[in-house]
């Protein structure tokens, strides 16, 4: 069974930093794109960014390029979100979520039950 | 960047009825590149229809999916209670951002 797991998330003032985790199982991450996308009542549902690692692409909307960035657990099958440098627009439950194809043409086929990531001093 | 414009906001109707949901691109979409996600309240979004009209694993047939242009349609035939969500509409493919479109709420009237 495909199932996708996020852990990591909380309250942390602006300017700080949390990471994420996405931990998968049923699958490989080698064999699929993983996304993470973020949703509020503000923004709507909002793509952050995917991984590709058979490809070596990651990619990361304009609104958290140069904050975000993505590491591996290669024992673990899963992977990481770091947040950086965080504001309270970043405030959002966080989804990491499986894509159809490796090469991350981007059709979200399973998703995780989301993370809650809360901007705020 | 596309702009996905989904309408109406709520759609109010009996089960039973069909529920017409549209989602207008402001630019072409490369390959009819674009899906349709429910979302039920505390969960995530289940995907439901990709390139335009194939149905995702698990998708009943009364939910169908069409493209004329840039004006995408979902279409859920004969609505069960289950069916009463919020829609989302969402481009892909090429180069990212991934653009989801504002929503639809499917409520029972």
């Amino acid at each position: 069974e495909v199932q996708l797991v996020e852990s990591g998330g909380g309250l942390v003032q602006p300017g700080g930093s949390l990471r994420l985790s996405c931990a998968a199982s049923g699958f490989s991450i080698d064999d699929h794109a993983i996304h993470w996308v973020r949703q509020s009542p503000e923004m709507g549902l909002e793509w952050v960014a995917e991984i590709t690692w058979s490809l070596s692409r990651i990619n990361f909307a304009d609104s958290v390029k140069g904050r975000f960035t993505v590491s591996r657990d290669y024992v673990q099958n899963s992977l990481h979100l770091q947040l950086s440098s965080l504001r309270p627009e970043d405030t959002a439950l966080y989804y990491c979520a499986r894509d159809m194809s490796q090469e991350g043409l981007g059709v979200l086929d399973f998703w995780g039950q989301g993370i809650k990531v809360t901007v705020s001093s | 960047e596309i702009v996905l414009t989904q309408s109406p906001g709520t759609l109010s109707l009996s089960p039973g009825e069909t529920a017409t949901l549209s989602c207008r691109a402001s630019h072409r979409i490369t390959n009819t590149y674009l899906a349709w996600y429910q979302q039920k309240l505390g969960q995530p979004p289940r995907l439901l229809i990709y390139g335009a009209s194939s149905r995702a694993a698990g998708t009943p047939r009364r939910f169908s999916g069409s493209a004329s242009g840039t004006d995408f349609t979902l279409t859920i035939r004969g609505l069960e209670p289950e069916d009463f969500a919020v829609y989302f509409c969402q481009q892909y493919g090429g180069s990212p951002p991934h653009i989801f479109g504002q929503g639809t709420k499917l409520e029972i009237k």
